[in-house]
């Protein structure tokens, strides 16, 4: 099966600290995502990665870095966390660019006080 | 671009009735279409999905979706709902040719079965 792990489930931080959150993936899937799940919102891409080095961003980028310097992990970086980035985050990996199927980390709750 | 409309925010029914929630879509492309759902406190956990062929597609746990091309639609559904089956679902399409990182997801059914 596939797993995808993340590094926090719950993460309180403060305004203005920089904020790691991890993800790993052990399938070799090539690509990663990263999303932000609010109420109401559904799921929205922050970046995704196709290859080690590689990103893209997505539709919500601002306030947020990625890194991918292997191909398992995928970091997703708040350099400044703000109130307004308190959010369920959800990393998925896939494997190639057919049938689309993503699987999914069970989430980090993050609070920005 | 695509985009999902799930049409109902939430979803109160009682065990052993059945449930549908609707799901359509937009897309000016063939799409692959798929259904998620989380439970408290998890990730998303793949239910089932339509890539090509049948029409009726079977998941887990029972449930079933059914694309109609012509209304845009992919609601998914099931018989009996059980307690277990209180969860958050989403629907999601992604195009048939391109970057699967064009998935786009609907915003959610809050499904709530009560005893």
């Amino acid at each position: 099966d596939v797993k995808v792990t993340q590094s926090s489930r719950y993460l309180v931080k403060r305004t203005g600290e920089k904020v790691f959150l991890e993800c790993v993936q052990d399938m070799d899937h090539e690509n990663m995502f990263w999303y932000r799940q609010d109420p109401g919102l559904g799921l929205r891409l922050i970046y995704f990665s196709y290859d080690v080095k590689m990103k893209e961003k997505g539709d919500i980028p601002e306030g947020y870095s990625v890194s991918r310097e292997k191909k398992e992990r995928f970091s997703l970086i708040l350099e400044s966390a703000s109130t307004n980035q308190t959010s369920m985050y959800l990393c998925a990996s896939s494997q190639g660019q057919w049938l689309g199927e993503q699987f999914f980390g069970p989430g980090t709750r993050l609070t920005v006080l | 671009a695509q985009s999902v409309t799930q049409l109902d925010s939430q979803v109160p029914v009682f065990e052993e009735a059945p449930v549908e929630l609707r799901c359509n879509y937009s897309s000016s492309v063939s799409v692959y279409l798929f259904w998620y759902v989380q439970y408290p406190n998890q990730g998303l956990q793949l239910l089932l999905k339509y890539l090509s062929g049948s029409t009726l597609v079977k998941g887990i746990n029972g449930f079933e979706a059914e694309f109609n091309k012509s209304q845009t639609s992919f609601h998914l559904r099931k018989p009996s709902v059980h307690i277990s089956d209180t969860a958050e679902y989403f629907c999601a399409v992604t195009p048939l040719r391109g970057n699967n990182n064009d998935m786009r997801f609907g915003a959610g059914t809050r499904l709530t079965v009560k005893p």
